[in-house]
């Protein structure tokens, strides 16, 4: 089955700068990688998901690149802010929808 | 989107009882999951559930011990049974409607097991 390894497991940046968290999957039938913000006492909240087919994805401050052929995908957050603060999971899939795998996740703190 | 509403938010619970948790969706939804998130951990899949029809359970998991029921398309219940402390986790439904659309997740419910 499929198995999602996510690094680092922490992660703290001076606010301002950028953040970059990886994850490297192995299953070549997943197809759909979405990234989950956790923040303390809630849900998972989608930020940003990227399909099989594109391999850069940019929503403002947040950015997923996605090389295929390594099996694996990037976070990118540029200026950082506070309010970024949470743990990030990424996962993957055979297609959005259905049962994601989820990689250990990383917590980011954003220092002012 | 879709909104979820999970019930309840929180429970501590004594060994050895059982909980329901229950999950609402706002609309008509496909795929539902039950997820649980152990202290500080990922989230792991527990099963699937299906509407009409036995749950499909991830491995490691067993109907005995976290029966599912979905009666329609908006509902769906995780039962954690005869409890232990290794049962405190963070128990989260999610839905999805497969094809193009993302997977949403309730807030979650926080169990204490004493």
């Amino acid at each position: 089955g499929e198995n999602v390894e996510q690094h680092p497991s922490t992660l703290s940046v001076q606010e301002g700068d950028s953040a970059v968290i990886k994850c490297t999957y192995s299953d070549s039938a997943s197809n759909y990688f979405p990234w989950y913000k956790q923040e303390l006492g809630k849900g998972p909240q989608l930020i940003i998901d990227i399909r099989s087919n594109v391999g850069e994805k940019k929503d403002q401050r947040i950015a997923v690149t996605l090389n295929k052929t390594a099996k694996h995908f990037s976070l990118h957050i540029t200026e950082t802010q506070p309010e970024d603060s949470a743990v990030y999971f990424c996962a993957a899939s055979p297609q959005a929808g259905t049962a994601l795998i989820f990689g250990k996740g990383t917590t980011l703190s954003v220092s002012s | 989107s879709a909104v979820i509403s999970q019930k309840p938010s929180r429970d501590i619970c004594q060994r050895g009882t059982s909980l329901t948790i229950q999950c609402q969706v706002d609309s008509q939804v496909t795929m539902m999951f039950w997820y649980r998130q152990q202290p500080g951990q990922s989230l792991t899949l527990i099963a699937t559930a299906n509407q009409g029809s036995e749950a499909t359970y991830e491995s490691g998991f067993v109907i005995d011990k976290f029966p599912i029921s979905r009666p329609n398309l908006t509902f769906s219940t995780l039962t954690v049974s005869n409890m232990s402390p290794e049962d405190s986790s963070i128990y989260l439904c999610s839905v999805g409607n497969g094809g193009n659309t993302e997977a949403f997740f309730g807030q979650g419910t926080r169990l204490t097991v004493v």
